[in-house]
């Protein structure tokens, strides 16, 4: 079965930082893979996804994430947060079998202006 | 068009009562799933369906918790009865994939029904 590791928990920038979320799987077969985002009070909505192909993959509001096989990782990354970035992000991986979709525990991101 | 459905919103129940979510997926999808998400915690799954039939269900408390999903449409999860652990938000999550083999799926989310048991 296949596990997601999220080590930062919480995370904390300024304005303008750069952001680096980790994120690694354990599973030896062909996974796809996803960040989902989460606004305070709001429902899990995607950020951005990797079935195959070019390893980096661009999302929604300036997010990308490169997909290192070798490393078993999906890192998360953006250049320059905003204070509207404040939320929870969760990395998931989804084997192609079976289609199961597994969350790692989430990192709180607060952004302060 | 149209996302997943969930009701109801919030539910407040006593323990030992029971309750019901319901959840209708988006049109077409065969793959529906059920998530529990404490706070403070990811989303850990339930139970996952392709169809009326059940794929995954190896993290249901079976002694409380039941769920169907008749003629492959809408789906309902019930807990019978409820313990203060079962605080938390269900959430309902579909998806276009057949089983096995079809890759390169999306899962999308319902906005989740927010229980608390007191």
């Amino acid at each position: 079965a296949q596990s997601v590791s999220q080590h930062n928990h919480h995370v904390i920038l300024s304005e303008a930082a750069s952001l680096e979320l980790g994120c690694n799987y354990s599973y030896g077969g062909t996974v796809n893979l996803f960040w989902y985002v989460q606004y305070p009070g709001q429902h899990l909505q995607l950020l951005l996804k990797y079935f195959s192909g070019d390893p980096l993959v661009k999302g929604i509001k300036g997010f990308e994430a490169e997909f290192i096989k070798s490393k078993f990782s999906f890192n998360l990354r953006k250049p320059s947060v905003q204070w509207s970035d404040t939320a929870e992000y969760f990395c998931a991986v989804m084997d192609t079998g079976f289609q199961k979709l597994v969350f790692g525990t989430g990192t709180r991101l607060l952004v302060s202006p | 068009e149209a996302g997943v459905a969930q009701s109801p919103r919030y539910k407040i129940i006593e323990k030992r009562q029971s309750v019901a979510f319901w959840c209708n997926p988006i049109s077409g999808h065969a793959t529906l799933y059920w998530y529990q998400q404490i706070l403070g915690q990811g989303p850990k799954l339930l139970i996952q369906f392709q169809n009326n039939g059940v794929v995954d269900d190896s993290q249901l408390p079976k002694d409380r918790f039941s769920a169907e999903r008749l003629k492959g449409v809408d789906s309902t999860l019930k807990i019978q009865p409820a313990k203060l652990e079962d605080s938390a938000v269900y959430l309902c999550a579909s998806s276009l994939a057949g089983f096995k083999g079809s890759s390169g799926n999306t899962i999308y989310f319902g906005e989740g029904s927010w229980l608390t048991v007191v």
